[in-house]
C-alpha cells in the first residue's frame, strides 16, 4: 500500500504568495482530513470531508484558507495570500469509513515555511 | 468542553523504565480514546485505543488505563526502549457512528528514552 501521499514535502515561499498543498488519500477511503501542526498549538483539525463533501470547516483559520476535494482520490489545501504565521507542518489523513473509531492514516506531511 | 489536556509536555526515561503520559477530558459524552505515536518527520500513527466500558487495555508493552469517574486516561509504556522515542498524542471523541464528530487531540508529549 502506498499510504496517504502528500506533495510537496517541503515548501518555502514568500509572504503574499499562493500556496497549494496536495493530498492523495488511500484508495477506497471515505473520509479525508487536513491538519496543521505547530509547537504552540499542537495538532489542529482544519477541515474534513466525508465522501468528498466538506462536513466541518470550522477549524479553517481564515478566509485565506480553502480546501477542495474534486474526487475521491485527490484533495487540495490552498492558502492565498500566505503569511509567516502560516508556517507549520500540514498533514492530510484518510480513514476507511465515516466512523470516528476507524483508524486515521496520516500522510508524511508538508512542511511550509513562509518568509 | 472539547479540550483534552495532556501532560507532561516532555518526558525523559531511562531504558527499561516505565513511561507514563496522562490525559484529562471534560466532555462526559466522549466514548472513544485513541493514542497516536509520531516519529520525527512522519505523520502520527494509531498506537492503541480504548472505550470507557473497560478500565485497562494492553497491547504488548503499551497499556491504556482509563478512569471514567476522574475523566482521565493514561498511556503506560513498560520496559521503555530508545526506539519508543517519539511524540505521543492522546485524543478523544464521541463515536456517533454518523461521522459527525471528530477527534480532539491533546498537545502531545515528547518522549526521549536514553540508554
Amino acid at each position: 500500500d502506498a499510504g496517504v501521499i502528500q506533495s510537496p514535502r517541503h515548501e518555502v515561499t514568500e509572504m503574499g504568495q499562493e500556496v497549494t498543498l496536495r493530498c492523495k488519500p488511500i484508495s477506497g477511503h471515505n473520509s479525508l482530513f487536513w491538519y496543521r501542526q505547530t509547537m504552540m498549538r499542537g495538532l489542529e483539525l482544519l477541515i474534513y470531508f466525508n465522501n468528498n463533501v466538506p462536513i466541518d470547516d470550522s477549524g479553517m483559520p481564515e478566509d485565506r484558507f480553502s480546501a477542495k476535494m474534486p474526487n475521491a482520490s485527490f484533495s487540495t489545501l490552498k492558502i492565498q495570500p500566505s503569511e509567516p504565521r502560516d508556517s507549520a507542518v500540514y498533514f492530510c489523513a484518510s480513514r476507511g469509513t465515516v466512523s470516528v473509531a476507524d483508524t486515521q492514516y496520516f500522510g508524511p506531511g508538508t512542511r511550509l515555511t513562509v518568509l | 468542553q472539547q479540550q483534552v489536556k495532556q501532560s507532561p509536555q516532555s518526558l525523559i526515561v531511562q531504558k527499561g523504565g516505565i513511561s507514563i503520559i496522562n490525559c484529562a477530558y471534560e466532555n462526559t459524552a466522549f466514548d472513544y480514546f485513541p493514542w497516536y505515536q509520531q516519529f520525527p518527520g512522519k505523520g502520527p500513527a494509531l498506537l492503541i485505543a480504548i472505550r470507557p466500558d473497560v478500565s485497562e487495555k494492553k497491547e504488548g508493552r503499551f497499556t491504556i488505563s482509563f478512569n471514567k469517574s476522574a475523566k482521565q486516561f493514561s498511556l503506560h509504556i513498560m520496559d521503555s526502549q530508545p526506539g519508543d522515542s517519539a511524540t505521543y498524542f492522546c485524543a478523544a471523541s464521541i463515536d456517533s457512528g454518523a461521522g459527525s464528530y471528530q477527534l480532539t487531540f491533546g498537545k502531545g508529549t515528547k518522549l526521549s528514552v536514553i540508554p
